[in-house]
C-alpha cells in the first residue's frame, strides 16, 4: 500500500502547454512538498505546502486537506521544465516521517 | 552560504564491507534527513537528526545508522552492504524542525556495491 499516489506517471507536453500532475495521500501530514529532481539526481524543493495555494513563477501548487489531494500546475510549459515531479509528505502519526509518491516523468517538446 | 555538500560522490564497495557517507548541511541548519533513492523502490526516508539526536527513523534495517554531530554535520553508516543497498543517498537540511521549514537537498553519494 502506497502513502502516497502520484499521476500521471509520465507526461510529454509541447512548450506553452498548462500542465497538471496530481497526488493523492492516505496518512495525515503535517506537509506537502513538492520536489524537481533533474537528470544527474539534484533535487530542489519547489513548495512546502500544509494548506492553501502557493506560486512562484509559473509554477502553482494547491492542496485540500479534506480530500488528501494536491495539484501542481505549469502554466506555459517551457523544456527545462523537463524533470521528474515528485510528491511528499510528512505524516503526522509517525513523527514526520516523509513518504513519495513515485514520481512523474515530464518531458517538454520544443 | 554554501549549500548541502555530500561526501563523497561516488563509492565502490564490496558486499559485507562497511560505508560512511558524510552530510554538511547549510550554515545555521541543524536539521539532517537521509533518504535512500533506487529506481525500483523510488526515495525512502532513512532518518532525522536535529540537535544531535535522532527524532525519526524510517523502516530499514538496523544495518543502517547515522549520527550527528555538535556542528550538524550528519553521517551516515552502512554495515554488512548487500547488492540491494546500491542506490543514490541524499541528504538534506533545514533550519529547524518547524512546518514552515523548507528542506534543501545535497547532491547525493551514489554507492554501487559490487
Amino acid at each position: 500500500k502506497n502513502e502516497v499516489e502520484q499521476s500521471p506517471q509520465n507526461l510529454t507536453a509541447q512548450e506553452g502547454e498548462f500542465i497538471t500532475i496530481n497526488c493523492s495521500y492516505s496518512v495525515g501530514i503535517s506537509a506537502l512538498h513538492w520536489l524537481q529532481q533533474h537528470p544527474g539526481g539534484g533535487i530542489v524543493s519547489l513548495f512546502m505546502l500544509s494548506s492553501g495555494k502557493k506560486k512562484h513563477g509559473r509554477l502553482i501548487a494547491t492542496i485540500n486537506i479534506q480530500e488528501k489531494h494536491s495539484s501542481l500546475h505549469i502554466t506555459a510549459s517551457h523544456p527545462r521544465d523537463s524533470a521528474v515531479y515528485i510528491c511528499a509528505v510528512e505524516g503526522t502519526n509517525t513523527g514526520n516521517q516523509f513518504y513519495f509518491g513515485t514520481g512523474t516523468s515530464l518531458t517538454v517538446i520544443p | 552560504k554554501a549549500g548541502v555538500t555530500q561526501t563523497p560522490r561516488y563509492l565502490i564497495k564490496t558486499r559485507g564491507q562497511q560505508v560512511t557517507l558524510s552530510c554538511s548541511p547549510i550554515s545555521g541548519h541543524r536539521s539532517v534527513s537521509w533518504y535512500q533513492q533506487t529506481p525500483g523502490q523510488g526515495l525512502q526516508f532513512l532518518f532525522e537528526y536535529f540537535s544531535e539526536t535522532q527524532r525519526n527513523k524510517g523502516n530499514f534495517p538496523g544495518r543502517f545508522s547515522g549520527r550527528q554531530f555538535s556542528n550538524s554535520r550528519s553521517e551516515m553508516n552502512v554495515s554488512t552492504l548487500e547488492l540491494g543497498d546500491s542506490a543514490l543517498y541524499l541528504c538534506a537540511s533545514r533550519p529547524y524542525r518547524a512546518l514552515t521549514d523548507t528542506q534543501y537537498f545535497g547532491p547525493g553519494t551514489r554507492l554501487t556495491v559490487l
